[in-house]
């Protein structure tokens, strides 16, 4: 059974770097046939998908987010990482990382996630 | 991008009964790559179909999902005391991948 755990900061200012990491055990970060995302929540709202990273690092991102995401996978510790750059108030919400299974054209539907992490950001 | 339309957004029924929510997608959804998902207040979503129809792991045959092109259903035969939640459906068919607004399923 795959398990994900989220950690990092749960406040950060505006205009900083919000910077998380996903903790994965039963799985390897190797495996082909998944890609390691992040999604997060705005409170009481729906789900936006952020990104995701693959096999060696390759990422793929959502472009709403302007280019402010960078993604990245320590293979050794067998975790992945999320960085926001120049957030505001609107980039508060519960972050989630999430296993992605990839269809034939490398799109995933989630089958694991973690449990969630709020960031707020506020001065 | 391709958004999804969620109806209804609250859905109000008694245990025992049989729960139809709809997604739809404003372009095709390619391959009926949609999936469904449940959220209980303070977790995670847990995957429930993929592939439009196509039940995940664990998850009881009493919920079931059809539908193609642009027009797509979950529906739950008999609503047991842990169904009720809020229900989003997702496409992974283009990117970015996105997510319906949901589907808030509660006791009468």
């Amino acid at each position: 059974q795959v398990l994900l755990q989220e950690s990092g900061p749960g406040l950060v200012k505006p205009s900083q770097t919000l910077s998380l990491t996903c903790a994965v055990s039963g799985d390897s970060l190797s495996s082909a046939a998944y890609c390691w995302n992040w999604i997060r929540q705005h409170p009481g709202k729906g789900l936006e998908w952020i990104g995701y990273v693959f096999l060696g690092g390759s990422t793929f991102d959502n472009p709403s987010l302007k280019s402010r995401v960078t993604m990245s996978v320590d293979t050794s510790k067998n975790q992945f990482s999320l960085r926001l750059s120049s957030v505001t108030v609107a980039d508060s919400a519960v972050y989630f990382c999430a296993r992605g299974r990839r269809n034939y054209f490398g799109s995933p539907y989630f089958d694991s996630w973690g449990q969630g992490t709020l960031v707020t950001v506020s001065s | 991008e391709i958004v999804l339309t969620q109806s209804p957004g609250t859905l109000s029924l008694s245990p025992g009964e049989r729960a139809t929510l709809s997604c739809g997608a404003s372009q095709t959804v390619s391959s009926r790559y949609l999936a469904w998902y449940q959220q209980k207040p303070g977790q995670a979503p847990r995957l429930l179909i993929y592939d439009a129809s196509t039940r995940a792991t664990g998850i009881p045959d009493r919920f079931s999902g059809s539908g193609s092109g642009t027009d797509f259903t979950l529906t739950i035969s008999r609503l047991e005391p842990e169904d009720f939640a809020v229900y989003y459906c997702q496409q992974y068919g283009s990117s970015p991948f996105t997510f319906g607004p949901g589907t808030k399923v509660d006791v009468q």
